[in-house]
């Protein structure tokens, strides 16, 4: 079946701008987590979703970036005011279930947002 | 808080050879522990994983046992080939709200050469 999609593979943009960058997880998957991948700090946690909401938002690093969900499948991150720090990676994972049982991550192929 | 340590790359090996990446990891309480991969050009991809103490993980070949009491999650591998050339990563999740964010090392870089 379908994995996790993410759209637009590849993303360059002037300094200042907003950017929307786009997960489709695997169909019935209800969790959904956002990660960022850059050089200097590596792989690092965002946000995660249970359903349309999201309990844990304590890894956006500031309050340029916000993110939604809707329909419990597509998500939305949002970068407000972008700075070439936001340059990175930006993946996105889906689980099917949450909870003590530490049910797989699969990972999208990222979006590469470079800012100028 | 949490946090995963692992050995810094790159490594570099021959075809056939062994391999051991180190890992080691702070948390509270009992978090589940992984290794991804990344290939060139992919996504990441979970490779192994445990979710309690003694617990082996093993797939491809790769094994990683899950030690409480040295707080590690060593990869190995007997012999290595070409394609497992990729980025390795070790991670741990622990269950808080229903959130299983994972927690990443840096990641080892490693080249098979033939």
């Amino acid at each position: 079946g379908a994995g996790v999609s993410q759209s637009p593979s590849n993303k360059v943009t002037e300094k200042g701008k907003d950017v929307e960058l786009r997960c489709d997880p695997i169909s019935g998957h209800t969790a959904l987590y956002w990660y960022r991948q850059s050089l200097g700090q590596g792989l690092e946690f965002l946000i995660y979703f249970q359903g349309n909401s999201a309990p844990d938002k304590s890894g956006l690093p500031s309050d340029r970036f916000s993110a939604e969900r809707t329909g419990g499948s597509v998500s939305t991150l949002t970068i407000q005011r972008t700075q070439q720090e936001d340059s990175a990676v930006y993946l996105c994972a889906s689980s099917p279930q949450t909870g003590g049982s530490s049910y797989e991550q699969y990972f999208g192929p990222g979006t590469r947002l470079t800012v100028t | 808080g949490n946090s995963v340590t692992q050995m810094e790359g790159p490594v570099t090996l021959s075809e056939e050879a062994f391999l051991t990446i180190n890992c080691t990891y702070t948390a509270t309480g009992y978090p589940s522990l992984f290794w991804y991969v990344q290939y060139p050009g992919e996504g990441l991809q979970l490779l192994l994983k445990a979710t309690k103490a003694d617990d082996k993980g093993s797939n491809k070949g790769f094994e990683a046992t899950y030690r409480k009491e040295t707080t590690s999650f060593h990869l190995e591998k007997g012999s290595v080939q070409v394609s497992d050339s990729a980025v390795y990563f070790c991670a741990l999740s622990r269950s808080q709200g229903g959130s299983e964010k994972l927690v990443f090392g840096k990641g080892t870089k490693l080249t098979v050469n033939p």
